[in-house]
């Protein structure tokens, strides 16, 4: 079956660490988003990479880093620098066009402890 | 800058009725145009993808509509079922920059109700 990936479903940090959200696809897809969602908000872009070994900050990019070392996957660390990171956590995909959509992960909900 | 908006915010219905959910944005210069839909603690699942240069996609009950000279799209639900409850969004991908990131409404939360 071809999808998205996201791991784990839940994620519990605490004060102070840092956490990896991780985000394989196997749809061969070029492009791969990080966004955040939170209650009564819209989606929140945090980083995108179009290509292999390029990616580019979003709207809300301070206190998250992102790599994007192969095409099947774009891992996001929330860094003890965010200071308010207990959010739901999407992952998307695009082929490179744009006359294509985007196709979502299921999410990882992080929680501060 | 382009922006989305959804009305209404939140719909409740009973079982059975005709359902218009409207998305309207500000800049006409688009690519395409799609509607998604998100249960409670899930990511979100394509519904239909409208391109610039159609008028309308069906799926099944579903039915979606674009006129990009108004900056309006409607997603149509016939007959609707309790399992349609969940939140519906649009996103809408603009022309221009290289970068194809598009614009989400906050959505629509619908509740069927037996």
């Amino acid at each position: 079956d071809g999808g998205i990936t996201q791991s784990p479903k839940y994620l519990f940090r605490k004060e102070g660490q840092n956490v990896t959200l991780s985000c394989e696809q196997n749809l061969n897809h070029d492009a791969m988003y990080w966004y955040r969602q939170d209650p009564g908000q819209g989606l929140r872009l945090i980083y995108y990479s179009q290509i292999v070994n390029d990616f580019q900050k979003g709207d809300i990019a301070e206190g998250y880093s992102v790599s994007r070392e192969k095409k099947e996957s774009f891992p996001l660390t929330v860094t003890s620098a965010q200071k308010n990171p207990t959010a739901f956590y999407l992952c998307a995909t695009q082929p490179r066009a744009e006359n294509y959509g985007y196709t979502f992960g299921s999410g990882t909900r992080l929680t501060v402890v | 800058k382009q922006e989305v908006t959804q009305i209404p915010a939140a719909l409740s219905v009973p079982e059975g009725e005709n359902l218009v959910l409207n998305c309207s944005f500000t800049d006409s210069a688009i690519y395409n145009l799609q509607w998604f839909r998100q249960d409670p603690g899930k990511g979100l699942t394509s519904l239909l993808l409208i391109q610039s240069s159609q008028r309308e996609q069906t799926s099944g009950r579903l039915n979606a509509s674009l006129d990009k000279s108004s900056g309006r799209s409607t997603l149509y639900i016939a007959a609707s079922q309790p399992g349609d409850s969940a939140t519906y969004l649009c996103a809408v991908m603009n022309t221009g920059g290289g970068s194809y990131i598009p614009t989400f409404g906050r959505g629509t939360s619908l509740i069927v109700h037996p």
